[in-house]
């Protein structure tokens, strides 16, 4: 079982719509992930962040908004959405410490999104 | 950019058979992982490998982290039904967290 674990599942919304994706980790992994994933493809990273700092954002556009409110927890807030950002979203941490296992990965569940 | 070549890209097996895939790179990587992801699911870390020539087992996976720091492979033994999926590499080339590289993903399906 994933320590990961991200709500809702399952999330339908128009393209006027705002809602927000959630993530909590309790492994005390200082790092946290977004990643989209589509259809028989590989993860692709969205954004990260290193000890609640915003690091990484892999040029994605202004409608995606992270939010990491404590090293447990990370929000993606969505606003004004493309039919084709639909896709899985997953989120993942890290401990982040130097050296070689501080860069292992673990996935969360996900969460399916389809905009309509 | 870095690139990360998975192969075979799917797998018809026969449950019992043993399997094989590998991922190869032209870059030097310091950490190996490997995923196992099911329909409607995230990834789930298999075999994490963190030292050039480490061989690494967990039940019926072995994996080992390629001696020139450049490919990896796992092999699957005694295939069952539940080995259906898809199985990722990933390689981290050391530096920030965001540099972690995937595979395009093997899928394995097994005949009972």
């Amino acid at each position: 079982d994933t320590e990961v674990t991200q709500t809702p599942k399952h999330l339908v919304m128009g393209m006027t719509n705002k809602k927000s994706l959630k993530c909590e980790q309790h492994m005390g992994h200082r790092a946290m992930y977004w990643y989209k994933q589509k259809a028989k493809k590989p993860p692709e990273l969205m954004f990260v962040y290193s000890y609640e700092k915003l690091s990484i954002n892999e040029s994605v556009p202004s409608r995606f908004s992270p939010e990491c409110p404590n090293s447990s927890l990370l929000n993606l807030h969505l606003h004004a959405l493309q039919p084709e950002d639909s896709a899985l979203y997953l989120c993942a941490s890290s401990r982040a410490s130097s050296g070689p296992t501080g860069n292992t990965i673990y996935f969360g569940e996900g969460s399916w999104l389809t905009v309509v | 950019g870095q690139q990360l070549n998975q192969s075979p890209q799917s797998m018809f097996i026969q449950e019992g058979e043993d399997v094989s895939m590998n991922c190869t790179s032209s870059s030097i990587f310091n950490t190996w992982l490997w995923y196992k992801q099911d329909p409607g699911e995230g990834p789930v870390l298999l075999i994490a490998l963190y030292k050039a020539g480490e061989l690494t087992s967990n039940g019926r996976l072995t994996a080992q982290f390629g001696i020139t720091r450049k490919d990896s492979f796992l092999n699957i033994s005694a295939s069952i039904p539940s080995d259906v999926g898809i199985y990722f590499c990933a390689g981290h080339y050391g530096g920030s967290q965001g540099n972690l590289i995937f595979g395009k993903g093997t899928k394995l399906s097994v005949k009972p």
